[in-house]
């Protein structure tokens, strides 16, 4: 059974990086569409951004010159770094896997992320 | 790209049908078969409920369904139940690997 679990600070200070990571289990990282999404409080789903490979990533424009995103082929995870953040970078970060055409069909549980001093 | 557009709110009573539409446009919606529609319980993760329009993961209940017309594709829940209360939101493909989501729908079992 595929299963995705998100890992990183709960708070970071505005102007400085976000770090998460995404552990999989159960399925191979070298295969399939890995993507982060997130839910600031109260809203909607926001499409951030996919990795393949080391050179198949991308991002919603709206994010692209703060995102960084990476594969850890030896320990099974994916990683996200956004740069620069503020107040609305507050949300629930999730991973995911698209593994059906067009659909994310594992999750992670979510991991809150509050930007604040 | 902007969000799809979902009505924030639609309700039935058990055993009714619910219908949500997500409205986009030729650039996404309209332009590829990768629809998909997630529900949300609160405080969850949200789970897929349709892919490419109207195909069920094993698993889901053949009482959702989805279809598109044009730029408009649409959730159907036939024989409400009282766990279908949740959020709902749609998805799509927007070229180049780039996908957008809904604004979300709630719905509401009377």
């Amino acid at each position: 059974q595929v299963q995705l679990q998100e890992s990183g600070p709960g708070l970071v200070k505005p102007s400085e990086t976000l770090s998460l990571t995404c552990t999989v289990s159960g399925a191979s990282i070298n295969t399939n569409y890995w993507t982060w999404i997130r839910q600031p409080p109260g809203k909607g789903l926001d499409w951030i951004g996919y990795i393949y490979d080391t050179v198949n990533i991308d991002s919603n424009p709206s994010l692209k010159s703060r995102v960084t995103m990476s594969l850890d082929t030896s320990k099974n995870q994916f990683s996200l770094n956004l740069i620069s953040v503020t107040a609305a970078d507050t949300a629930v970060y999730y991973c995911a896997r698209r593994g059906l055409p067009g659909g994310f069909d594992y999750w992670g549980q979510g991991s809150l992320v509050i930007v604040s001093s | 790209q902007s969000a799809l557009t979902q009505p924030p709110s639609a309700s039935g009573s058990p055993g009714q049908s619910v219908t949500i539409s997500c409205t986009g446009t030729s650039s996404d919606v309209g332009a590829y078969n990768y629809v998909s529609w997630y529900q949300q319980h609160p405080g969850k993760a949200p789970t897929l409920m349709i892919y490419e329009v109207n195909k069920r993961p094993s698993g889901v209940p053949d009482r959702f369904s989805g279809s598109k017309s044009g730029n408009t594709a649409s959730l159907t829940v036939s024989g409400l139940q009282a766990e279908d209360e949740a959020d709902y939101y749609c998805s799509s493909h927007a070229g180049s690997s780039k996908f957008v989501f809904g604004t979300g729908t709630k719905v509401t079992v009377l």
